[in-house]
């Protein structure tokens, strides 16, 4: 079945770096996904990796894929306080031609 | 303009009335899906619409019902509201020939209060 878990709640200081980890369980994604949502608004595509690739690097934003562990991790550097946000991330699921979603992750950056 | 766009964004309603939230798209992608978002429990999918003629239900489709009217607009009704459909709903729309393989556009949501 497709089960994507991430942990709920990350608070980090401005300037510092703050990691965001996620397990998923369809071994067959093709793609995955870390999607930022600001308060009141609706989710938007950060990044993405395809699933041959072990890492992508894409400014402040590094993502890790393990595939052996199934576990997925988005480090952001130099975290600002516009990165404070929910971020989820996503797997592709093939058959389904959809995406299954973790349950969030809030990050609060303190100034 | 906003690509995908929801209506109304704000709604409170009673429960057991009849309630439709609307959604319209630019994008011209056929894929369109509507999840809802509960706190703690991420997004669930609730109906997805690969084409006019083609309707799914997600993994939480009872009590809602989807309308497909035209590639750019996919409605959902709740048809007798209760409480616990209270939630941030959010309408998104997915291109089957993306480079990057079923990326979702998503708006900006409706907040619903089913009081």
């Amino acid at each position: 079945g497709e089960d994507v878990e991430q942990s709920l709640f990350l608070s980090v200081r401005e300037g510092d770096s703050s990691v965001i980890n996620c397990t998923y369980t369809d071994s067959s994604s093709t793609y995955l996904y870390w999607y930022k949502q600001e308060p009141g608004a609706g989710l938007q595509l950060l990044t993405y990796i395809f699933s041959n690739m072990d890492m992508k690097q894409d400014q402040r934003l590094t993502v890790l894929l393990n595939k052996k562990d199934k576990h997925l991790s988005l480090r952001i550097a130099d975290t600002q306080t516009g990165d404070s946000a929910i971020y989820f991330c996503a797997e592709s699921i093939r058959g389904n031609n959809r995406l299954a979603f973790g349950k969030g992750n809030q990050v609060v950056v303190i100034p | 303009d906003a690509d995908v766009t929801q209506t109304p964004r704000n709604r409170i309603t009673k429960t057991g009335k009849r309630i439709m939230l609307e959604c319209s798209q630019t994008k011209g992608h056929d894929r369109m899906y509507w999840y809802r978002q509960d706190p703690g429990l991420g997004l669930r999918l609730i109906y997805y619409s690969f084409d006019v003629k083609d309707i799914n239900k997600g993994e939480i489709s009872d009590g809602y019902s989807v309308s497909r009217q035209a590639q750019a607009k996919f409605s959902l009704s709740l048809e007798s509201a209760i409480p616990n459909q209270t939630a941030l709903y959010f309408c998104a729309t997915s291109d089957l020939y993306s480079p990057v393989n079923t990326e979702a556009f998503f708006g900006q949501g409706t907040r619903l209060t089913v009081v």
